[in-house]
C-alpha cells in the first residue's frame, strides 16, 4: 500500500523568505502527484498537479519537482507572504482510482 | 467554474442516529469519493465509487455505508452515529485515470459532531 509522508510537519517563516515543503512516497508506480492547500475549517484547493512523465510543473511563484524513482516530491514558494499561510498537502494517485494523502505541512507565514 | 458541493457545513447529531451526507459535482465525473480528515490522521479513504451504483471500500468503511444511484450524486451514511465518527468530512470527484485532467476536486467539508 503506498505511504505518503510530509516533512516538516510545521513550519515557520518571515515574510518574503522563499522555502520548500516534502513530500515522499514509498512506491513509484504512480500516475500523478498532486499538491494542495488547506485553509482552516475548509475544504482542498488543487494547487499544482505532476503527471507522472513529468519533471515539474510552475504557477506562479509555486513551483512543484517530482523525482520518480526516488519517491520524492518538493514544493517550492518563492518570495512567502502571510496569505500563504495554509496547511499544504501533497497526494499521490496510484492504483487507478486511489489517492493516497500526506498528513501535511503547517505553514506559518510571519509579517 | 467547477462545483463540488456538501448540504451541510455543520451538523451536530446524537449517538445511534443515522446520519446522512450529501455531496454533488457539476463536472460530469465518474469517480466520486469520501474521505475523513482528523488532525494527526490525514486523510483516509472511507468509500468511493467509480460509476452509478459502484462502489469500492476504501482504507476505513467500517460504520459507513454509501450511495450512488445519480452520477452526480454521492450519498455518505452513517448507520448508527458514534463519538468516534466525529470529524471533518470531504468529498472529492474526478476523472478516471486515462482521460483528461485528472486532478481530484474537493468539497467544501462538513464538520460533523456526534454527541
Amino acid at each position: 500500500k503506498q505511504e505518503v509522508t510530509q516533512i516538516p510537519a510545521a513550519l515557520s517563516v518571515p515574510e518574503g523568505e522563499n522555502l520548500v515543503l516534502n513530500c515522499s512516497f514509498t512506491d513509484s508506480a504512480i500516475y500523478n502527484l498532486q499538491w494542495f492547500r488547506q485553509d482552516p475549517g475548509k475544504g482542498l484547493t488543487s494547487l499544482l498537479l505532476i503527471q507522472s512523465s513529468q519533471r515539474e510543473q510552475t504557477s506562479g511563484r509555486l513551483n512543484a519537482s517530482l523525482d520518480k524513482s526516488s519517491g520524492r516530491s518538493t514544493l517550492y514558494i518563492a518570495a512567502s507572504q502571510p496569505g500563504d499561510s495554509a496547511t499544504y498537502l501533497c497526494a499521490v494517485r496510484s492504483g487507478g482510482n486511489q489517492f493516497y494523502f500526506g498528513t501535511g505541512t503547517s505553514l506559518t507565514v510571519i509579517p | 467554474d467547477v462545483k463540488v458541493t456538501q448540504s451541510s457545513r455543520y451538523l451536530v447529531k446524537r449517538t445511534g442516529e443515522k446520519v446522512f451526507l450529501e455531496c454533488v459535482q457539476d463536472m460530469d465525473h465518474e469517480n466520486m469519493f469520501w474521505y475523513r480528515q482528523d488532525p494527526g490522521l490525514g486523510l483516509r479513504l472511507i468509500y468511493f465509487s467509480y460509476d452509478v451504483k459502484m462502489k469500492e471500500k476504501g482504507d476505513i468503511p467500517e460504520g459507513y455505508s454509501v450511495s450512488r444511484e445519480k452520477k452526480e450524486r454521492f450519498s455518505l451514511i452513517l448507520e448508527s452515529a458514534s463519538t468516534n465518527q466525529t470529524s471533518m468530512y470531504l468529498c472529492a470527484s474526478s476523472l478516471p485515470p486515462g482521460g483528461g485532467i485528472k486532478t481530484q476536486y474537493f468539497g467544501p467539508g462538513t464538520r460533523l459532531l456526534v454527541l
